[in-house]
């Protein structure tokens, strides 16, 4: 399978919080994504890295891409129980993205 | 408001059966995507169009048909020969560039058999 993979599959914080969700990829990429996902609906686009960047910030957001490694992380700061909700990364391969198998995020009040 | 709208929302498909989802964009994208996820799982390309008038297999696309006449549509039909169809099913759109852009996706359609 091309899929990526990240871990945790799933984890549970307290609001306030920070949570840092892995994702490793199998080809070499022009960019990575990640993505998020509430429970029954599509997925949001929340961060592009490209593969000349190291790190990348938005709002409480924090991308980083390391591709000697094949592997990123995303760090949600401060985390709020609106966070909660399924992330996925996903890698470019040509014409197509390929999708990692998520990390479940569930923050408790 | 721009964006991605599937329907139906939920189908049941019957043995035997064909279905068909639909998938329309008002984002002026010229690339369009099908996914099909499983519970707990990633998101895996069924089909994937670049351009009107033609389309490519993803990694799954055995037992799905794809078509795209025009630049706003590219519905999904799930025939009979896809044995295991009961999933949740997402479109998306992007717009071209050199690297792959961003993706934009509609709410999904959930399929179940009867």
């Amino acid at each position: 399978s091309q899929q990526g993979e990240e871990d945790p599959q799933a984890l549970s914080i307290q609001e306030g919080e920070n949570a840092t969700m892995n994702c490793s990829y199998k080809t070499s990429i022009n960019n990575l994504q990640w993505y998020r996902q509430n429970s029954g609906r599509g997925l949001v686009h929340l961060i592009l890295i490209r593969s000349n960047e190291r790190e990348k910030h938005s709002g409480r957001l924090r991308v980083t891409l390391d591709t000697s490694k094949k592997s990123s992380s995303l760090l949600i700061t401060a985390s709020r129980a609106a966070d909660t909700a399924s992330y996925f990364c996903a890698s470019d391969n040509t014409d197509k993205l390929i999708f990692g198998t998520g990390t479940r995020l569930q923050v408790f009040p | 408001d721009g964006g991605i709208t599937q329907s139906p929302k939920y189908l049941f498909r019957k043995e035997g059966q064909n279905v068909t989802l639909s998938c329309e964009q008002n984002l002026n994208h010229d690339a369009m995507y099908w996914y099909r996820q499983d519970p707990g799982q990633g998101l895996r390309l069924i089909y994937y169009s670049q351009i009107v008038n033609d389309f490519q297999k993803g990694d799954i696309a055995e037992g799905y048909s794809v078509s795209r006449e025009k630049k706003e549509s590219f519905p999904l039909t799930v025939t009979s020969a896809q044995k295991n169809p009961t999933a949740f099913y997402l479109c998306a759109s992007s717009a071209p560039g050199t690297a792959n852009q961003p993706q934009h996706f509609g709410d999904g359609t959930r399929l179940s058999i009867l």
